[in-house]
């Protein structure tokens, strides 16, 4: 049971830099959704996906794209790294109907951008 | 403002202290309240869920909320050094046929043995 699973764990990039943030989840959870996690901020929501094929923006989009092709895969991809995006990503999931089991969240990637 | 506030600590207490750990938030649409527990370097899990007002206890951990005053708590009885975490309240409104979930900044408790 592997729940919310992302790769890398930890990830340095230089500034101008793109790269892709995987998430899987093997609940068969519909909605799944990035966060970015900072000291004083707490957590803030990128972008959502409420099923195959539909995402939205959250607080925090820009400088982040997303797409959701299947229900277990959910990638963030940074299209042009900035200092100001190193952060701690999470991304969650959960059902849209039993919200009582609230979010599972994945371990996180640490990303630091020079 | 944010629309849910919490005193990010850190709160040091003795192991077996009675720990209480609270929130306010300002919109009147959040229906569910939840708390979740981060432990370092870790992804936050779902520590307890509660709906509308009242109290829900779970062995040591008891959630109230209060929505005439728009306050969340949470209690650790007996506390123990395991209990040392980032504790992080939440809100959530229904929003498009799903909720909508606003989360603190999180509170350090750190236990002391």
């Amino acid at each position: 049971n592997a729940g919310v699973t992302q790769t890398p764990k930890f990830q340095v990039l230089k500034t101008g830099q793109s790269m892709t943030l995987q998430c899987a989840q093997d609940m068969n959870h519909e909605y799944m959704s990035w966060y970015r996690q900072d000291p004083g901020m707490g957590l803030r929501l990128i972008h959502y996906s409420v099923g195959a094929g539909i995402t939205d923006q959250g607080e925090v989009p820009n400088g982040y794209n997303v797409s959701r092709s299947t229900t277990e895969d959910f990638p963030l991809r940074l299209l042009s790294a900035a200092p100001s995006q190193t952060s701690v990503y999470f991304c969650a999931s959960s059902t849209l109907t039993s919200q009582e089991y609230g979010y599972t969240f994945g371990s996180g990637t640490r990303l630091t951008v020079v | 403002q944010k629309e849910v506030e919490q005193d990010p600590g850190p709160l040091s207490v003795p192991e077996g202290a009675i720990v209480s750990l609270n929130c306010t938030y300002s919109n009147s649409a959040f229906q569910y309240f939840m708390w979740y527990r981060q432990y370092s370097r870790k992804g936050p899990e779902l520590l307890m869920y509660t709906y509308s007002s009242g109290n829900k206890e779970d062995g040591r951990f008891t959630a109230q909320v209060d929505k005439s005053s728009k306050y969340i708590s949470l209690f650790i009885r007996d506390s123990q050094p395991s209990d040392s975490a980032t504790y992080l309240c939440a809100s959530s409104s229904n929003s498009g046929g799903y909720q909508k979930v606003t989360f603190g900044t999180g509170t350090k408790l750190q236990v002391i043995p």
